[in-house]
Protein backbone atom coordinates (compact mmCIF):
# COMPACT_ATOMS: atom_id res chain seq x y z
CA UNK A 1 0.00 0.00 0.00
CA UNK A 2 0.82 3.83 -0.06
CA UNK A 3 2.99 5.25 2.49
CA UNK A 4 2.91 8.60 3.42
CA UNK A 5 6.12 10.14 5.66
CA UNK A 6 5.66 13.71 7.24
CA UNK A 7 8.30 16.37 8.38
CA UNK A 8 8.26 18.07 11.04
CA UNK A 9 6.56 15.77 13.75
CA UNK A 10 6.39 19.19 15.74
CA UNK A 11 6.41 23.02 15.58
CA UNK A 12 6.41 25.99 17.42
CA UNK A 13 5.72 29.09 15.38
CA UNK A 14 5.73 32.87 16.59
CA UNK A 15 1.84 34.51 16.01
CA UNK A 16 1.97 36.09 12.49
CA UNK A 17 4.58 33.96 11.19
CA UNK A 18 4.12 31.15 8.34
CA UNK A 19 4.25 27.52 9.18
CA UNK A 20 5.90 24.99 6.45
CA UNK A 21 4.71 21.01 6.88
CA UNK A 22 6.27 18.70 4.06
CA UNK A 23 4.94 15.11 3.25
CA UNK A 24 6.29 12.65 0.53
CA UNK A 25 4.42 9.76 -0.90
CA UNK A 26 5.28 6.17 -2.48
CA UNK A 27 2.41 5.00 -4.89
CA UNK A 28 2.98 7.32 -8.00
CA UNK A 29 -0.56 6.45 -8.73
CA UNK A 30 -1.84 8.28 -6.09
CA UNK A 31 -4.19 11.61 -6.94
CA UNK A 32 -5.46 12.74 -4.57
CA UNK A 33 -4.12 14.80 -1.58
CA UNK A 34 -6.08 15.86 1.24
CA UNK A 35 -4.86 18.08 4.54
CA UNK A 36 -6.58 17.39 8.10
CA UNK A 37 -6.56 19.46 11.15
CA UNK A 38 -7.49 17.65 14.60
CA UNK A 39 -7.80 19.68 17.52
CA UNK A 40 -7.92 17.58 21.07
CA UNK A 41 -10.62 14.69 21.31
CA UNK A 42 -12.00 15.98 17.62
CA UNK A 43 -11.77 13.78 14.74
CA UNK A 44 -9.45 15.29 11.84
CA UNK A 45 -11.50 17.69 9.43
CA UNK A 46 -10.75 18.58 6.24
CA UNK A 47 -8.88 21.89 5.57
CA UNK A 48 -7.92 22.32 1.91
CA UNK A 49 -6.85 19.24 -0.46
CA UNK A 50 -5.13 18.93 -4.06
CA UNK A 51 -5.24 16.97 -6.71
CA UNK A 52 -2.81 15.38 -9.17
CA UNK A 53 -3.70 18.08 -11.91
CA UNK A 54 -2.83 21.07 -10.22
CA UNK A 55 0.44 22.45 -8.91
CA UNK A 56 -0.56 24.94 -5.89
CA UNK A 57 -4.25 25.75 -4.49
CA UNK A 58 -4.51 28.06 -1.94
CA UNK A 59 -7.67 29.03 0.48
CA UNK A 60 -7.15 32.69 2.26
CA UNK A 61 -4.10 32.05 5.21
CA UNK A 62 -3.81 27.57 3.60
CA UNK A 63 -1.67 27.55 0.44
CA UNK A 64 -0.57 23.68 -0.96
CA UNK A 65 1.76 23.11 -3.03
CA UNK A 66 2.66 19.62 -5.20
CA UNK A 67 5.41 17.77 -6.95
CA UNK A 68 4.06 14.48 -8.18
CA UNK A 69 7.67 13.96 -10.26
CA UNK A 70 9.19 14.61 -6.86
CA UNK A 71 6.07 12.93 -4.76
CA UNK A 72 6.59 15.93 -2.11
CA UNK A 73 3.77 17.88 -1.21
CA UNK A 74 3.68 21.15 1.13
CA UNK A 75 1.13 22.56 3.46
CA UNK A 76 2.12 26.75 3.93
CA UNK A 77 0.46 28.56 6.37
CA UNK A 78 0.44 32.12 6.70
CA UNK A 79 0.07 34.95 9.30
CA UNK A 80 -0.53 32.18 11.98
CA UNK A 81 -2.60 32.50 15.12
CA UNK A 82 -3.22 30.62 17.95
CA UNK A 83 -6.21 28.94 16.97
CA UNK A 84 -4.21 27.32 14.00
CA UNK A 85 -2.35 25.35 17.19
CA UNK A 86 -3.51 21.67 16.67
CA UNK A 87 -2.19 18.62 15.19
CA UNK A 88 -2.27 18.87 11.18
CA UNK A 89 -2.53 15.62 9.20
CA UNK A 90 -1.43 14.90 5.22
CA UNK A 91 -2.45 12.18 3.02
CA UNK A 92 -2.52 10.57 0.09
CA UNK A 93 -6.22 9.44 -0.77
CA UNK A 94 -7.08 7.46 2.98
CA UNK A 95 -3.85 6.98 4.03
CA UNK A 96 -2.09 9.36 5.90
CA UNK A 97 0.73 10.69 7.13
CA UNK A 98 2.74 10.71 10.98
CA UNK A 99 0.93 14.29 11.93
CA UNK A 100 2.63 17.43 13.02
CA UNK A 101 1.66 19.49 16.26
CA UNK A 102 1.43 22.89 15.57
CA UNK A 103 1.77 25.27 18.58
CA UNK A 104 1.54 29.12 17.49
CA UNK A 105 2.98 31.32 20.19
CA UNK A 106 0.87 34.54 20.84
CA UNK B 1 -26.99 17.71 8.16
CA UNK B 2 -25.92 14.68 10.62
CA UNK B 3 -22.05 13.87 10.51
CA UNK B 4 -20.83 10.55 11.28
CA UNK B 5 -21.75 9.45 14.85
CA UNK B 6 -19.30 6.98 16.60
CA UNK B 7 -21.29 4.70 19.63
CA UNK B 8 -19.72 4.69 22.33
CA UNK B 9 -17.98 7.21 22.49
CA UNK B 10 -15.95 5.76 25.69
CA UNK B 11 -15.43 1.92 26.46
CA UNK B 12 -13.67 0.52 29.13
CA UNK B 13 -13.11 -3.71 29.40
CA UNK B 14 -11.32 -6.26 30.21
CA UNK B 15 -8.32 -7.44 28.93
CA UNK B 16 -9.61 -11.04 27.41
CA UNK B 17 -13.46 -9.64 26.38
CA UNK B 18 -14.55 -8.85 23.40
CA UNK B 19 -15.73 -5.25 22.08
CA UNK B 20 -18.32 -3.95 19.25
CA UNK B 21 -17.76 -0.63 18.02
CA UNK B 22 -20.14 1.20 15.58
CA UNK B 23 -19.90 3.63 13.29
CA UNK B 24 -23.19 5.50 11.63
CA UNK B 25 -21.54 7.47 8.09
CA UNK B 26 -23.17 10.57 6.66
CA UNK B 27 -26.05 9.02 4.25
CA UNK B 28 -25.31 8.38 0.61
CA UNK B 29 -21.46 7.72 1.72
CA UNK B 30 -20.27 4.80 -0.18
CA UNK B 31 -17.42 4.31 1.50
CA UNK B 32 -16.30 3.95 5.16
CA UNK B 33 -12.89 3.82 6.42
CA UNK B 34 -11.54 2.45 10.36
CA UNK B 35 -8.55 4.08 11.98
CA UNK B 36 -6.37 3.62 15.12
CA UNK B 37 -5.38 6.24 16.92
CA UNK B 38 -3.08 5.84 19.66
CA UNK B 39 -2.00 8.68 22.32
CA UNK B 40 -0.03 11.02 20.57
CA UNK B 41 0.14 8.78 17.39
CA UNK B 42 -1.02 9.24 13.82
CA UNK B 43 -4.04 7.62 12.20
CA UNK B 44 -3.42 4.02 11.25
CA UNK B 45 -5.45 2.32 8.31
CA UNK B 46 -7.56 -0.68 9.40
CA UNK B 47 -9.98 -1.48 6.74
CA UNK B 48 -11.85 0.27 3.97
CA UNK B 49 -15.36 -0.63 2.67
CA UNK B 50 -16.53 0.83 -0.63
CA UNK B 51 -19.81 0.17 -2.12
CA UNK B 52 -20.31 -3.64 -2.58
CA UNK B 53 -17.03 -4.46 -2.95
CA UNK B 54 -15.06 -6.59 -0.86
CA UNK B 55 -13.30 -4.62 1.93
CA UNK B 56 -9.38 -3.56 1.66
CA UNK B 57 -8.85 -5.25 5.12
CA UNK B 58 -4.93 -4.95 4.48
CA UNK B 59 -4.51 -2.72 7.91
CA UNK B 60 -5.93 -5.10 10.46
CA UNK B 61 -3.51 -5.88 12.76
CA UNK B 62 -4.44 -9.43 13.80
CA UNK B 63 -7.26 -12.31 13.12
CA UNK B 64 -8.53 -11.19 16.26
CA UNK B 65 -9.94 -7.81 14.81
CA UNK B 66 -12.90 -7.84 11.78
CA UNK B 67 -15.00 -5.71 10.03
CA UNK B 68 -18.27 -5.75 8.73
CA UNK B 69 -20.80 -2.73 6.63
CA UNK B 70 -24.39 -4.01 6.36
CA UNK B 71 -26.39 -2.40 3.90
CA UNK B 72 -23.91 -0.28 2.93
CA UNK B 73 -24.43 1.80 5.84
CA UNK B 74 -23.43 1.20 9.74
CA UNK B 75 -20.45 -0.80 9.99
CA UNK B 76 -19.22 -2.69 13.11
CA UNK B 77 -15.43 -2.91 14.24
CA UNK B 78 -15.64 -6.04 16.15
CA UNK B 79 -11.85 -6.81 18.71
CA UNK B 80 -12.09 -10.33 19.95
CA UNK B 81 -9.91 -11.44 22.92
CA UNK B 82 -8.68 -7.79 23.80
CA UNK B 83 -4.95 -7.20 24.61
CA UNK B 84 -4.09 -3.86 26.21
CA UNK B 85 -2.17 -2.72 23.38
CA UNK B 86 -5.51 -2.82 21.95
CA UNK B 87 -6.37 0.78 23.86
CA UNK B 88 -6.66 3.55 21.71
CA UNK B 89 -9.26 5.71 19.85
CA UNK B 90 -10.87 4.45 17.00
CA UNK B 91 -11.44 6.62 14.33
CA UNK B 92 -14.59 6.28 11.91
CA UNK B 93 -14.89 8.29 8.39
CA UNK B 94 -17.00 7.85 5.64
CA UNK B 95 -16.74 9.91 1.79
CA UNK B 96 -18.52 9.47 -1.21
CA UNK B 97 -15.45 7.93 -3.19
CA UNK B 98 -12.20 7.59 -2.21
CA UNK B 99 -10.79 10.80 -4.24
CA UNK B 100 -13.05 13.07 -2.12
CA UNK B 101 -12.85 14.55 1.59
CA UNK B 102 -13.29 11.96 4.44
CA UNK B 103 -15.69 12.91 7.34
CA UNK B 104 -14.53 11.87 10.34
CA UNK B 105 -16.62 11.09 14.20
CA UNK B 106 -14.86 11.66 16.97
CA UNK B 107 -13.80 8.21 17.29
CA UNK B 108 -14.45 5.81 20.17
CA UNK B 109 -11.85 5.53 23.16
CA UNK B 110 -11.27 2.06 24.31
CA UNK B 111 -9.55 1.49 27.45
CA UNK B 112 -8.46 -2.30 28.05
CA UNK B 113 -7.78 -2.73 31.93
Amino acid sequence: GENVEQHPSTLSVQEGDSAVIKCTYSDSASNYFPWYKQELGKGPQLIIDIRSNVGEKKDQRIAVTLNKTAKHFSLHITETQPEDSAVYFCAASFYFGTGTSLTVIP
Amino acid sequence: GAGVSQSPSNKVTEKGKDVELRCDPISGHTALYWYRQSLGQGLEFLIYFQGNSAPDKSGLPSDRFSAERTGGSVSTLTIQRTQQEDSAVYLCASSLRTDQPQHFGDGTRLSIL
